[in-house]
């Protein structure tokens, strides 16, 4: 089985300062990784996904994330956060075996400070 | 339609009452997915839909939580005599197909069940 922990479930920045949300994962067999935000009333929306290959992958609006299997993280960072970067993220699990079920994390809610 | 949609977007029911939450996924979308989101907490998924095989229901939390789906296109997730615990918010998401790393879920506004 695979499961997802998101360390802190509150996160505070300044503008301008690196963004940093940690995912840890468990699971027995490759893993796809995914981060998700949901900004305040609207839905999930896709940041960005590691499938297989290049280890740092680049999302939207400046976020990017690396799979290191060694630590079983998929950390994301962004090197200056903005206002508008206020949200939840969660990270999510998946394997080729589960049907393409998402296992997500508790979330990570992120304030920006002016 | 352009995205997925669900409805209705609040749903407030007595205790013991049943209580059906509708999705229509995108179109020529073959897999449609159900997760539930309790306040403060993430996603945790329900049961999903591939075509015209059998559903993976392995995520529903009881006998009284079933969905069904016609073909590829409307689903309802039906949650029979209610209970608190049942407050959340209920996601759809719809994919071209289940599985694989190249299928991307879109996911719904959601329903918010309130459950007095």
């Amino acid at each position: 089985a695979q499961s997802v922990t998101q360390l802190g479930s509150h996160v505070s920045v300044s503008e301008g300062a690196l963004v940093l949300l940690r995912c840890n994962y468990s699971s027995s067999v490759p893993p796809y990784l995914f981060w998700y935000v949901q900004y305040p009333n609207q839905g999930l929306q896709l940041l960005l996904k590691y499938t297989t290959g290049a280890t740092l992958v680049k999302g939207i609006n400046g976020f990017e994330a690396e799979f290191k299997k060694s630590e079983t993280s998929f950390h994301l960072t962004k090197p200056s956060a903005h206002m508008s970067d206020a949200a939840e993220y969660f990270c999510a699990v998946s394997t080729y075996n589960q049907g393409g079920k998402l296992i997500f994390g508790q979330g990570t809610e992120l304030s920006v400070k002016p | 339609g352009a995205g997925v949609s669900q409805s209705p977007s609040n749903k407030v029911t007595e205790k013991g009452k049943d209580v059906e939450l509708r999705c229509d996924p995108i179109s020529g979308h073959t897999a449609l997915y159900w997760y539930r989101q309790r306040l403060g907490q993430g996603l945790e998924f329900l049961i999903y839909f591939q075509g015209n095989s059998a559903p993976d229901k392995s995520g529903l939390p009881s006998d009284r939580f079933s969905a069904e789906r016609t073909g590829e296109s409307v689903s309802t997730l039906t949650i029979q005599r209610t209970q608190q615990e049942d407050s959340a918010v209920y996601l759809c998401a719809s994919s071209l197909q289940a599985g694989g790393p190249y299928n991307e879920q879109f996911f719904g506004p959601g329903t918010r069940l309130t459950v007095l």
